[in-house]
């Protein structure tokens, strides 16, 4: 089966940097997603990296280690308006590599 | 762009009644969409992978008679709850996977949600 491991908390002030880690199991690897979700609304598609090293995207960015089983997600320039949840997801072998398994999401404040 | 509407946002229902939500890729077709349930301040959990024109496959510990999905066309996939109960009270988002996207790439869309009461 897959599981992935984040931290449920991170705080930060704005305009500073945080990286959230994200560890993960699996039995077969179709990369590392990251996904952003505020309070009451749907998910949505930040990165993905299927290949190790860094993936750069404005202000965020993410990084793969395949031989580590790891991955991070790093905001830079925090705003008030990156407080959300950010959730790790990795592709199952299931169902052609399809399926996502999400892990349990690390909630960013932002504070002023 | 890619974009995934549900329908209801949002609904309130009376214990044992059936409640039907809606999920369509406005602009792109999609063979597969998945059915996903969230409780608060928890991750989402898959509960079901939706095929266009086959049968759903569900994930473990989700009840496929009490989940009904059904994948009629590339572009609408629908979730019935039946007989909901409050436990069945939480967020239930839909995804869906853009036709013809090559395994290595991330394209998977996601609808906004509908937020099921079950008083």
């Amino acid at each position: 089966g897959q599981s992935l491991e984040q931290p449920s908390e991170v705080t930060a002030v704005e305009g500073a940097i945080v990286q959230i880690n994200c560890t993960y199991q699996t039995s077969g690897f179709y990369g590392l997603s990251w996904y952003q979700q505020h309070d009451g609304g749907a998910p949505t598609f930040l990165s993905y990296n299927a290949l190790d090293g860094l993936e750069e995207t404005g202000r965020f960015s993410s990084f793969l280690s395949r031989s580590d089983s790891y991955g991070y997600l790093l905001l830079q320039e925090l705003q008030m308006k990156d407080s959300a949840s950010y959730f790790c997801a990795v592709r199952d072998q299931r169902n052609y590599g399809q399926n996502f398994v999400f892990g349990p999401g690390t909630r960013l404040s932002v504070l002023p | 762009g890619a974009v995934v509407s549900q329908h209801p946002s949002r609904v309130i229902c009376k214990s044992g009644t059936s409640v039907k939500i809606e999920c369509r890729s406005l602009d792109f077709q999609a063979t597969t969409m998945f059915w996903y349930r969230q409780f608060p301040k928890q991750s989402l959990m898959l509960m079901a992978t939706s095929n266009e024109g086959s049968k759903a496959t569900y994930e473990q510990g989700v009840e496929k008679d009490k989940f009904l999905i059904n994948h009629a066309s590339l572009t609408l996939s629908t979730l019935t709850v039946t007989s909901a109960h409050p436990e069945d009270s939480s967020f239930y988002i839909c995804s869906a996977r853009k036709t013809g996207t090559g395994a290595t790439t991330d394209t998977q869309y996601f609808g906004p949600g509908t937020r099921l009461t079950v008083l």
